[in-house]
């Protein structure tokens, strides 16, 4: 999507090793996300930041953790990968909170075998 | 937890015909957004209704909001094939900086 990429598209790792998932933006919005989407549950949050170095906690943020040192960077990993964490790793911009959409990336499907 | 309920999960309709996507919440809401997503890719933002407001258009979509009933529903109309997708509902609580909250999405097939 026009703005916003997310690397890799496909990944297959192994239980237990770490993964690291990009979200990278052109459009120095503030506010950046990582949901995943898995059938039967929608999206769920995982984790969120409102500026670089702030991040915080989403509903689903148990074995996840993120960072951004920059603006256009919002880097999600998975600490030691689980087969539950098999999903669409989707991110998400915003400039503002107030009443404004989201640009979604096109997602990152992993896959934890 | 899920804020918002879309209403039915799929729906079949011929091409042409209008088709109606409900969406329930829970709590009050600053505002109300729906999203489109083709099987693969992301969401696409299609409109946002604010709380103080009771209907909206864009095209042919025609969101309604009733924060009395916490209920929306989305309108296409003269459905067509590039139509078939799912359909998102997702609340805005406001307040803090955390996301949207999404509802597990209406599967609308049109038939040709």
């Amino acid at each position: 999507d026009a703005g916003i990429t997310q690397s890799p598209r496909h990944k297959v790792t192994e239980t237990g090793t770490p993964v690291t998932l990009r979200c990278h933006q052109t459009e120095n919005h503030r506010y950046m996300y990582w949901y995943r989407q898995d059938p039967g549950h929608g999206l769920r949050l995982i984790h969120y930041s409102y500026g670089v170095k702030d991040t915080d906690k989403g509903e689903v943020s148990d074995g996840y953790s993120v960072s951004r040192s920059k603006t256009e960077d919002f880097l999600l990993t998975l600490e030691s990968a689980t087969s539950s964490q098999t999903s669409v790793y989707f991110c998400a911009i915003t400039p503002n909170r107030a009443g404004y959409g989201y640009t979604f990336g096109s997602g990152t499907r992993l896959t934890v075998v | 937890s899920q804020q918002g309920e879309e209403d039915p999960q799929a729906l079949s309709i011929q091409e042409g015909e209008n088709a109606t996507m409900n969406c329930s919440y829970k709590t009050s809401i600053n505002n109300l957004q729906w999203y489109r997503q083709n099987s693969g890719r992301g969401l696409v933002h299609l409109i946002l209704i604010r709380s103080n407001e009771r209907e909206k258009h864009s095209g042919r979509l025609r969101v309604t909001l009733d924060t009395s009933k916490k209920s929306s529903s989305l309108l296409i109309t003269a459905s067509r094939a590039a139509d078939t997708a799912s359909y998102f509902c997702a609340t805005d609580a406001g307040g803090g900086a955390d996301g949207l909250t999404f509802g597990k999405g209406t599967h609308l097939i049109i038939q040709p």
